[in-house]
């Protein structure tokens, strides 16, 4: 079965670029979440999503970030502008409200690089 | 505040030795207590969850302690295979969507 799959895998961009960072969770999880992950902060929450309705974005860190999810099977993570310090790993990361473990399932993850 | 801290190693251990990583935990509202294992540059993996009578998976034992908002992992034999960053992470609702995670302890299993 495939994973949580996550494009691009790398990006390098110029500040000032907008960014949109792609994933497509496991079929027939109803939750989806965004996180970020810097060697400074550990890895944060962004956005959640349950059936495709975001829930909480109280993560999200600025303006500069919009995350949609326009049907069950893709969400997007948009910065506009980015900024050096968007640089970091950002996982995207599924579930299913059925399952009693809790578990979340992560995508390999996309490398944002700023400069 | 909900915060995680967990000791960032790196612990350093011959193969066969036992380890054990320490988790503490602010918020005493939280829910559910988890491991994750983050492998470098790939992504968090659960490792096991942590129940309040502790709880076992072949040469890993998870323990929790609510009174002292701790957490521990104990790992025996330790592999080469082993060899990660291991996340203490804290659920705060009851529908396992308010994930806190730790910033990780990091193990260096060595032959």
């Amino acid at each position: 079965d495939a994973g949580v799959i996550q494009s691009p895998r790398h990006e390098v961009t110029e500040m000032g670029q907008e960014v949109t960072l792609r994933c497509k969770p496991i079929s027939g999880h109803d939750y989806l979440f965004w996180y970020r992950q810097t060697m400074m902060r550990g890895l944060e929450l962004l956005i959640y999503f349950n059936n495709n309705v975001p829930i909480d974005d109280s993560g999200m860190p600025e303006d500069r970030f919009s995350a949609k999810m326009p049907n069950a099977s893709f969400s997007t993570l948009k910065i506009q502008p980015s900024e050096p310090r968007d640089s970091a790993v950002y996982f995207c990361a599924s579930r299913y409200s059925g399952q009693p473990s809790y578990e979340q399932y992560f995508g390999p993850g996309t490398r944002l690089t700023v400069t | 505040r909900k915060e995680v801290e967990q000791d960032p190693g790196p612990f350093n251990v011959p193969e066969g030795a036992t380890v054990a990583f320490n988790c503490t935990y602010s918020n005493s509202a939280s829910q559910s207590f988890f491991w994750y294992r983050q492998d470098c540059r790939k992504e968090p993996k659960l490792l096991m969850s942590v129940y309040s009578s502790g709880n076992e998976d072949g040469r890993f034992t998870a323990q929790l302690n609510r009174a002292s908002q701790y957490i521990s992992l104990l790992i025996r034999d330790s592999k080469l295979s082993d060899s990660a960053t291991y996340l203490c992470v804290v659920n705060y609702d009851q529908a396992g969507t308010a994930l806190i995670f730790g910033k990780g302890t990091t193990l260096s299993v060595s032959s």
